[in-house]
């Protein structure tokens, strides 16, 4: 069955640490995004993907990174974690379609300290 | 500024009962609207969607109806069930692959 994967399930970190967070994607869709979702914010998009080899900048993308390695992987990376930064981070992988679906991770709960 | 904007915040519905969901938005180059539905602990998952060409789209109970030139969508739950509690997220996007965007939701509580 097609999926998209996250991993870890839940994360604590230092601040000031890098964080890695992974996402993988068995539905062979071209496109690949991350968004953050936080109480009174819903859910934001920080970095998105059109293929292997790219990335582009959502709407919060700063103190965020992203690297897209293969069409399966897309990870967001935040290099200086910040206490800002817990929230609860969903991955999701869409095709071209004009009205096509998004298929959400079931997300990734980040706690910095 | 909230791009779409979404009402009300939450929603308590007797079982049986029609629950109604609104969304506004400013930018007319939204093209596609897609309702979300998410539970506790899960990542959000697609209930219906709706182009900017059609008006109403219909699946099971829910019913997505669409006003170009008020730039406002809702969304119809009939025969609400306990099962149908949930926050749900109206969302917008411009164009291929470049993201949705998102109200900040509704809680819906549906009472037995």
């Amino acid at each position: 069955e097609a999926a998209v994967t996250q991993s870890p399930r839940n994360k604590v970190a230092v601040t000031g640490g890098k964080v890695t967070l992974s996402c993988n994607q068995t539905n062979n869709h071209n496109n690949m995004y991350w968004y953050r979702q936080d109480t009174g914010h819903g859910l934001r998009l920080i970095h998105y993907s059109y293929g292997a080899g790219s990335t582009e900048k959502g709407d919060i993308p700063d103190g965020y990174k992203a690297s897209r390695p293969s069409q399966e992987n897309f990870s967001l990376i935040l290099e200086l974690a910040t206490p800002s930064q817990t929230s609860v981070y969903f991955c999701a992988s869409g095709d071209d379609r004009g009205n096509s679906d998004y298929t959400f991770g079931s997300g990734t709960r980040l706690l910095v300290i | 500024q909230q791009q779409v904007r979404q009402s009300p915040q939450s929603l308590t519905v007797w079982e049986g009962g029609t629950t109604v969901l609104t969304c506004s938005y400013e930018d007319s180059t939204f093209n596609y609207f897609p309702w979300y539905q998410q539970f506790p602990g899960e990542g959000p998952a697609l209930l219906i969607s709706i182009l900017s060409v059609s008006d109403k789209k219909e699946d099971g109970r829910f019913t997505t109806f669409f006003n170009k030139r008020e730039k406002k969508l809702s969304l119809h739950i009939i025969d609400s069930q306990p099962g149908d509690s949930a926050t749900y997220f109206c969302a917008a996007r411009r164009g291929y692959a470049q993201g949705l965007t998102f109200g900040l939701g509704t809680r819906v509580s549906v009472f037995p």
